[in-house]
């Protein structure tokens, strides 16, 4: 079983609807959870983390985790086409180690 | 710009020859990662280097060797590599070292496409 699974896409949303990124992880204990996005040919950047159970809302982004489940999200309120881009889930695993999901390709098209 | 800069951009090497990969960051940060990135596969944590903890390993074959002169600077030894090795090879640092309860953000550089021939 893969430490940290996402379905890697392409998901196609509209302009301006809701993207709606989503993350499972197998280790238990995992306590931190991020959200990169890496635009084709650059690195990744953090957009979002997220620690305890709940919403987290940063502008058109809300991160969820529900730690039960051991599932996180990543919402896109808005999305517009400069969002276009591979979204990294990450989680400090066993062994305080970031491991990083394969990654989902969004498209917002116009 | 992150503040953390990696050289070459890009690099096409034999598989007999040596080469390096060098990470430069002026963020004050005390731990720097050497990650591998290849197509359709997640990013691979390949070396930690922390002034906690050293120079870890993250079970990379020897043909890989990192070494950090300083809290600055981060080099990736390479040496008689195979074409599977080629990937994008990613430099980050953080504050602290990420793990131990540290939630410190990590900042990537942007990165050397190495192809090996």
């Amino acid at each position: 079983q893969k430490e940290v699974e996402q379905n890697s896409g392409p998901l196609s949303v509209p302009e301006g609807a809701i993207a709606s990124l989503n993350c499972t992880y197998s280790d238990r204990v995992s306590q931190s959870f991020f959200w990169y996005r890496q635009y084709s040919g650059k690195s990744p950047e953090l957009i979002m983390s997220i620690y305890s159970n709940g919403d987290k809302e940063d502008g058109r982004f809300t991160a969820q985790l529900n730690k039960a489940s051991q599932y996180v999200s990543l919402l896109i309120r808005d999305s517009q086409p400069s969002d276009s881009a591979t979204y990294l889930c990450a989680v400090i695993s066993y062994g305080n180690k970031l491991v990083f999901g394969a990654g989902t390709i969004l498209r917002v098209k116009s | 710009e992150t503040g953390v800069t990696q050289t070459p951009r890009h690099l096409v090497m034999g598989m007999t020859n040596k080469k390096s990969l060098k990470c430069e960051q002026h963020l004050g940060h005390n731990a720097m990662y050497w990650y591998k990135q290849s197509a359709k596969k997640p990013l691979e944590l390949m070396f930690v280097y922390s002034l906690e903890e050293g120079v870890e390993n993250n079970s990379v074959p020897s043909r890989f060797s990192p070494e950090c002169p300083n809290s600055s600077h981060l080099f990736l030894h390479l040496h008689t590599l195979q074409p599977e090795d080629s990937a994008l090879y990613l430099c980050a640092s953080s504050l602290s070292w990420v793990g131990a309860g540290s939630t410190d953000t990590q900042y990537f550089g942007p990165g050397t496409r190495l192809t090996v021939l």
